[in-house]
């Protein structure tokens, strides 16, 4: 029962490298999430997508990208890596983009950009 | 602006004492409340949720929050707290309209969670 798993786990990048984060969901959930976890500053929402096919800017998505590639899979993307992206970060997905779907969450993502 | 506030960035409690974790939340109208935890390591676990009805909702592992809408507040508490509960917990907030950005979760910035021995 994998739920939500992301790859790679850990990555360091050099400031200017470009790389994409992986997200896939085996529950059938229709929307998905990208949130970056910083210390301090809680979970901030840079990407989601209510369903296949559409996704919209969160809070924070300037220097990010994603691509709701299927139903099951959310990829995020740095095109140019800063400083400033070193974090954690966590996909989601939920039934539905509704309050009353309770969020998943992968393990996350452990970037380090130096 | 929307927003969750839990006042208390880190709190140390002894085993087997009560655990009582602050939120307050500012939003237009009663948005739906959730508790999630962290362990190290670790991604967001759901540990409760409260949509409307009874004010004191139970969650998983013994957890339980209190809706107080008169002082927009969701505290979560438990009664005696284990080692294993060591962990980051963070309250979070959505109001109810599917569709739109309303739907997305607002989360506090945490409480960090020690338990000694």
């Amino acid at each position: 029962n994998a739920g939500v798993t992301q790859t790679p786990k850990f990555q360091v990048l050099k400031t200017g490298q470009s790389m994409t984060l992986q997200c896939a969901q085996d529950m059938n959930h229709n929307s998905m999430y990208w949130y970056r976890q910083d210390p301090g500053m809680g979970l901030r929402l840079i990407y989601y997508s209510a369903s296949e096919g559409t996704t919209d800017k969160g809070e924070v998505p300037n220097g990010y990208n994603v691509s709701r590639l299927n139903k099951r899979e959310f990829s995020l993307r740095l095109e140019s890596a800063a400083p400033s992206q070193t974090s954690v970060y966590f996909c989601a997905s939920s039934e539905n983009r509704g309050p009353g779907r309770p969020q998943h969450f992968g393990d996350g993502t452990r970037l380090s950009i130096l | 602006a929307q927003s969750v506030t839990q006042p208390d960035i880190h709190i140390t409690v002894s085993e087997g004492a009560s655990l009582e974790l602050r939120c307050n939340y500012s939003y237009g109208a009663t948005p739906y409340l959730f508790w999630y935890v962290q362990s190290p390591g670790q991604g967001l676990q759901l540990l409760l949720k409260y949509f409307s009805g009874d004010t004191l909702v139970q969650g998983i592992k013994g957890f339980e929050a209190e809706f107080k809408r008169s002082q927009s507040s969701f505290n979560l508490r438990k009664p005696s707290v284990h080692w294993s509960d060591a962990a980051e917990y963070f309250c979070a907030a959505a109001r109810g309209n599917y569709g739109g950005s309303q739907g997305n979760l607002i989360f506090g910035k945490g409480t960090k969670l020690s338990v000694k021995p």
